[in-house]
């Protein structure tokens, strides 16, 4: 079963410094992979996803995601953080069945310092 | 105006009463889908909708009924709501003719339901 987990509940980050959250993930077959992100009292927005080509995938706001194949793992990057990116993320992989639904990681909370 | 739009945004009700949660949207997608968000489980798939004739159970239908009044309106309801059934609900819509590999979700608001 094609499954996603996101290993920490919560980041902590100073302001201007890099963050990553982290993301691994098991399916079968090709990885189509996504991020996004919820704002307090909001819906899911759209970041970004990896479906093939480069391995580095560049985002809204900023944001970029590496995938590696040998480890699994798709994890969110951002090379200066602000303390308007804390917000709740999380990384989903589509289900390879056609039926367009995402399954979603547990989700990592990141809190950004002044 | 919001593209998908949900209603209510919060509701509070108490343990055996019905209660329906609506969607609707102006994205002109076929796909939607509802989703439940709790504390450290993200989010998980109830029910979604090809078109108004193809509706299928996700991964915790239980408990849940959907109806597709149109392609743009999908309504989840809980005919006999319980405390467990708090949490936070998403809608969400999809286009396949943007390839069904490669189409992101679009989301909702949100509704917050509170069974006592």
């Amino acid at each position: 079963a094609q499954s996603v987990a996101q290993p920490e509940d919560q980041v902590n980050v100073a302001e201007g410094n890099p963050l990553t959250v982290k993301c691994t993930y098991s399916v079968s077959g090709n990885p189509y992979l996504f991020w996004y992100v919820q704002y307090p009292n909001r819906g899911l927005q759209f970041l970004l996803k990896y479906i093939t080509g480069d391995n580095l995938v560049k985002g809204s706001y900023g944001f970029e995601a590496e995938f590696n194949k040998s480890q699994t793992s798709f994890h969110l990057k951002k090379p200066s953080a602000l303390v308007s990116d804390s917000a709740l993320y999380f990384c989903a992989v589509r289900d390879p069945g056609n039926t367009g639904k995402l399954i979603f990681g547990q989700g990592t909370t990141l809190q950004v310092k002044p | 105006d919001a593209d998908v739009t949900q209603t209510p945004r919060n509701r509070i009700t108490k343990t055996g009463k019905r209660i329906m949660l609506e969607c609707s949207q102006t994205k002109g997608h076929d796909r939607m889908y509802w989703y439940r968000q709790d504390p450290g489980l993200g989010l998980r798939l109830i029910y979604y909708s090809f078109d108004v004739k193809d509706i299928n159970k996700g991964e915790i239908s239980d408990g849940y009924s959907v109806s597709r009044q149109a392609q743009a309106k999908f309504s989840l309801s809980l005919e006999s709501a319980i405390p467990n059934q708090t949490a936070l609900y998403f809608c969400a819509t999809s286009d396949s003719s943007l390839g069904q590999i490669t189409g992101e979700l679009f989301f909702g608001e949100g509704s917050r339901l509170t069974v006592l």
